[in-house]
C-alpha cells in the first residue's frame, strides 16, 4: 500500500526565515510526486509535479526536489501570504489516483 | 474560463439521511475524481470517472456511489449518513483519466449531525 508521510505537522516561521518541508514516500513504482497548496476552506492548488530522482522545479520562493525516498519543498524568504497547508501526493499510475500525506500547516509571521 | 464548480458549498444533514453532491468539470475535461478530506487529514480517493465509466474506486463502503453524465458533470451520492462522513468533499477534473493536470474545485463542506 502506498504511503506518504509529511513532516513536520506544523511549522511557524518569521518572515524571511527560510526552511524546508519534508515528504517521504513508500510506493511501488513512482510515476509522479505532486505538491499542492491548500488555503482554509478551499481545494488544493497545484504547485509542482516531479517525476524522477534528481529533478528540481522552482516557482517564485518555492523549490521542490526529489530523491528516491523523499521530496523537499524549500521556501526561501517566506512572506505571510505563503501561510497555508502544503500537501504532498504520489501516483503510481496503476489506477490514476493520488495518495496524499496529511499536510504541513505553515504559518509565516510578519 | 470557469474552473471546477461544486455545489452546494455547505450543507448540514442528519444521521441516516441521503446526500447528493454535484461537480461540473472544466470545459473539455472528460475525467472527474472525488476525494474526501476529513479535518486535519489529506484528501482520500473515493472514485474516478472517465468518459462516463468508473475507472477507480477507493476503500469506501457501498453507501458511497457516483456517476458521470454525458456532459461530463458528476454526482456523488452517500446513503445512510454517519457522523464520520462529515468532511470536505473535493472534486477534481482532468483532460484524461490521470492525475496530471488535476484541477480541484473548492469542495462541499458536509456536516452530519
Amino acid at each position: 500500500e502506498d504511503q506518504v508521510t509529511q513532516s513536520p505537522e506544523a511549522l511557524r516561521l518569521q518572515e524571511g526565515e527560510s526552511s524546508s518541508l519534508n515528504c517521504s514516500y513508500t510506493v511501488s513504482g513512482l510515476r509522479g510526486l505532486f505538491w499542492y497548496r491548500q488555503d482554509p476552506g478551499k481545494g488544493p492548488e497545484f504547485l509542482f509535479t516531479l517525476y524522477s530522482a534528481g529533478e528540481e522545479k522552482e516557482k517564485e520562493r518555492l523549490k521542490a526536489t526529489l530523491t528516491k525516498k523523499e521530496s523537499f519543498l524549500h521556501i526561501t524568504a517566506p512572506k505571510p501570504e505563503d501561510s497555508a497547508t502544503y500537501l504532498c501526493a504520489v501516483t503510481t499510475g496503476a489506477n490514476s489516483k493520488l495518495t496524499f500525506g496529511k499536510g504541513i500547516t505553515l504559518s509565516v509571521r510578519p | 474560463d470557469a474552473g471546477v464548480t461544486q455545489s452546494p458549498t455547505h450543507l448540514i444533514k442528519t444521521r441516516g439521511q441521503h446526500v447528493t453532491l454535484r461537480c461540473s468539470p472544466i470545459s473539455g475535461h472528460k475525467s472527474v475524481s472525488w476525494y474526501q478530506q476529513v479535518l486535519g487529514q489529506g484528501p482520500q480517493f473515493i472514485f474516478q470517472y472517465y468518459e462516463k465509466e468508473e475507472r477507480g474506486r477507493g476503500n469506501f463502503p457501498d453507501r458511497f456511489s457516483a456517476r458521470q453524465f454525458p456532459n461530463y458533470s458528476s454526482e456523488l451520492n452517500v446513503n445512510a449518513l454517519l457522523l464520520g462522513d462529515s468532511a470536505l468533499y473535493l472534486c477534481a477534473s482532468s483532460l484524461e483519466g490521470t492525475p496530471y493536470g488535476y484541477t480541484f474545485g473548492s469542495g462541499t463542506r458536509l456536516t452530519v449531525v
